[in-house]
């Protein structure tokens, strides 16, 4: 039961321009949603979170987008650095009752070309 | 302050065998979690732990696996009688409180052969 997908495995920009990243979700309960950029052989490293009270949030280059309507969450990373490739999992979590776990997508591997 | 700290990064065992993990948490964090990515997927929760305490084990397989994290030293994940499957990376992570904005580690890589 995959309750967190990332349906896009690869993407593949042009150094300066925008990237977006897309996550679907299937449970109501979510209400709080984070995206996490992994380099090879590294753990995953916190980027950006988004609570379900709001449609978006910003953070220098990142924006983070929720459709809560469409259970529909994207990141934007503009302008896009080569920097930036790497693999980006979304992430999603219910507080009513919980203690911190996370549910993660498959994961998008981002290359940015210079 | 170092950070998560994982080790071994790299462990090879022959199937039957145990496999021991460790995490040291960043200092001041209490409470650690345990992740599990196997190859072309996404991180699975396994189990969160306070000193002494775990708190939710619902990602843990029923057998083989058991964590800890002892009032001193480091949290310590324990698959006894590995096989082939349990080959992933097994990441851990610390926070100062149950929260999301936690500190991954960079993953220990198990290789059962």
């Amino acid at each position: 039961d995959q309750q967190v997908k990332q349906n896009s495995p690869s993407l593949s920009v042009q150094e300066g321009r925008i990237s977006i990243l897309n996550c679907d979700y299937t449970n109501s309960m979510f209400d709080y949603f984070l995206w996490y950029k992994k380099y090879p052989a590294e753990g995953p490293t916190f980027l950006i979170s988004i609570s379900s009270i709001k449609d978006k949030n910003e953070d220098g280059r990142f924006t983070v987008f929720l459709n809560k309507s469409a259970k529909h969450l994207s990141l934007h990373i503009v302008p896009s650095q080569p920097g930036d490739s790497a693999v980006y999992f979304c992430a999603a979590s219910a507080s009513t009752g919980n203690t911190g776990k996370l549910i993660f997508g498959q994961g998008t591997t981002l290359q940015v070309k210079p | 302050n170092a950070g998560v700290m994982q080790n071994p990064r790299h462990l090879v065992r022959r199937r039957g065998q145990e496999a021991r993990l460790r995490c040291s948490p960043m200092k001041g964090h209490s409470h650690v979690y345990w992740y599990r990515q196997l190859p072309e997927e996404g991180l699975k929760f396994m189990v969160y732990l306070q000193k002494e305490n775990i708190i939710d084990e619902s990602g843990m397989p029923k057998e083989r696996f058991s964590a800890e994290f002892p009032k001193e030293g480091p949290s310590i994940l324990r698959i006894q009688q590995v096989v082939r499957g349990d080959s992933a990376a097994y990441f851990c992570a610390s926070s100062p409180r149950g929260a999301y904005g936690y500190t991954f580690g960079s993953g220990t890589r198990l290789t059962v052969v």
